[in-house]
């Protein structure tokens, strides 16, 4: 088992860009999980996705979005980046839909000035 | 009211006390209760998982909870400098997301 792999680890962008984050979910993962994590703040949702299709979404404006490829891998997009999307990015991995034992990655920190 | 409240702390306790960390929540329907350990610029590590009101042990941990009350806690037994990290409790139900509390940062000084 190698774990949950997120690319790339550190990342500044400048206000209005956009930004693709990567999430390599464990081996025999199917379901991926992706998390907004302020500075002393407890994880954001921002959506789910199981076998390609979207199962859930958080409070988030629609220029969050995503995708989960045939090998359960997947992204996260972000457009017109706003400097409260400054944050750690955090992918979770679960081998079913209904199993709440996630696997995180260590995150991509966003740095958006 | 917030659906998840944990103290923020800080925690600061001598090496082999015991800590009791705590959550609440107010939404009865979750059913499934996590504990998460996060070291300093790393993602969660998942502790503990219960799906039951009452104990569930692992080793120094124990995980409590009390559906009755709205109530869950950890507890670290025989706490070593290696437990300082934020504590982050989870909740989900049978069909939506799962819910992080904010977390509490752990001190344990040798």
């Amino acid at each position: 088992e190698t774990g949950v792999t997120q690319s790339p680890t550190h990342l500044i962008k400048t206000r209005g860009q956009q930004v693709t984050l990567r999430c390599s979910s464990q081996s025999g993962h199917n379901t991926v999980s992706w998390y907004q994590q302020a500075l002393g703040q407890g994880p954001q949702f921002i959506f789910q996705y199981y076998r390609e299709e979207e199962n859930g979404r958080g409070n988030f404006p629609p220029r969050f979005s995503g995708l989960q490829f045939p090998n359960y891998s997947s992204e996260l997009n972000v457009n017109a980046l706003e400097l409260d999307d400054s944050a750690l990015y955090l992918c979770a991995s679960s081998p079913a839909l209904r199993d709440y034992g996630y696997t995180f990655g260590s995150g991509t920190r966003l740095t958006v000035v | 009211q917030k659906e998840v409240e944990q103290d923020p702390g800080p925690l600061s306790v001598p090496e082999g006390a015991i800590v009791s960390l705590n959550c609440t929540y107010s939404n009865s329907a979750f059913q499934y209760f996590m504990w998460y350990r996060q070291y300093s610029r790393k993602g969660p590590e998942l502790l503990m998982y219960t799906y039951s009101s009452g104990n569930k042990e692992d080793g120094r941990f124990t995980a409590q909870v009390d559906k009755s009350s709205k109530y869950i806690s950890l507890f670290i037994r025989d706490s070593q400098p290696s437990d300082s990290a934020t504590y982050l409790c989870a909740l989900g139900t049978s069909y939506d997301k799962v819910i992080f509390g904010p977390g509490t940062s752990l001190s344990v000084i040798p």
